[in-house]
């Protein structure tokens, strides 16, 4: 049964320090996405990829704030420094095409704690 | 700009009773619509989707939805609601084509069923 891997499940973490969420999407999905859920803004996308490549970062703090695809395998999302505000739960999904009729598969998400 | 409205914030409905949860979209062309389904600590599993056709499409665990164009609704049903059915539940839309997508979720409805 294929799905999407987050590491860590969740962190903890003090004010300034940089934090690194880990996503495996689906083999053969060519399109992640990463996006924040907290009780006051609900669901925000921060950034998609599509062979690996950004297409768009808008809804990212580029101040803090950096994803990348290192492989097909693996995407990363950064925070440096990390700031009490960041306090949400991050997820990844990824999608088997970039085809707007395709959906997307979630992560079981990252749990973030800035102290 | 797209846009996805879910007005009702949560929804109580008793076990064994249908429920409706609502969804209105704006968006400039043909949409693709989207139900998800967020359990507790979990992240957001798909449940049905609308790309064309029958105005009535039918997905997981015995929901179905119903495309309106003509007053831009999606809204989601069950014939009889289950305890288990209490999670948070998503719209999203996006549109077609195979440039770049982004789908565009709306706020989130608390689905609450009482026994």
């Amino acid at each position: 049964d294929a799905r999407v891997t987050q590491t860590p499940r969740d962190k903890v973490t003090e004010m300034g320090q940089e934090v690194t969420m880990r996503c495996q999407p689906i083999l053969g999905h060519n399109t992640v996405f990463w996006y924040r859920q907290t009780m006051m803004q609900g669901l925000e996308l921060l950034a998609y990829f599509r062979n690996r490549a950004p297409l768009d970062d808008s809804g990212m703090p580029k101040d803090r704030f950096s994803a990348e695809m290192p492989d097909a395998t693996l995407a990363t999302l950064k925070i440096q420094p990390s700031e009490p505000r960041d306090s949400a739960v991050y997820f990844c999904a990824s999608g088997p095409s970039g085809r707007g009729y395709n959906e997307q598969f979630f992560g079981p998400g990252t749990r973030l704690t800035v102290l | 700009a797209q846009s996805v409205a879910q007005p009702e914030d949560q929804v109580n409905v008793a076990e064994g009773n249908p429920l409706t949860v609502k969804c209105t979209y704006s968006v400039s062309g043909n949409p693709y619509l989207f139900w998800y389904v967020q359990y507790p600590n979990r992240g957001l599993q798909f449940l049905l989707k609308y790309i064309t056709g029958d105005n009535l499409v039918k997905g997981s665990y015995g929901f179905e939805a119903e495309f309106n164009k003509s007053q831009t609704s999606f809204h989601l049903k069950k014939p009889s609601a289950l305890v288990s059915d209490s999670a948070l539940y998503f719209c999203a839309v996006t549109l077609g084509g195979t440039g770049t997508y982004k789908y565009i979720f709306g706020t989130g409805t608390r689905l609450k069923v009482l026994a």
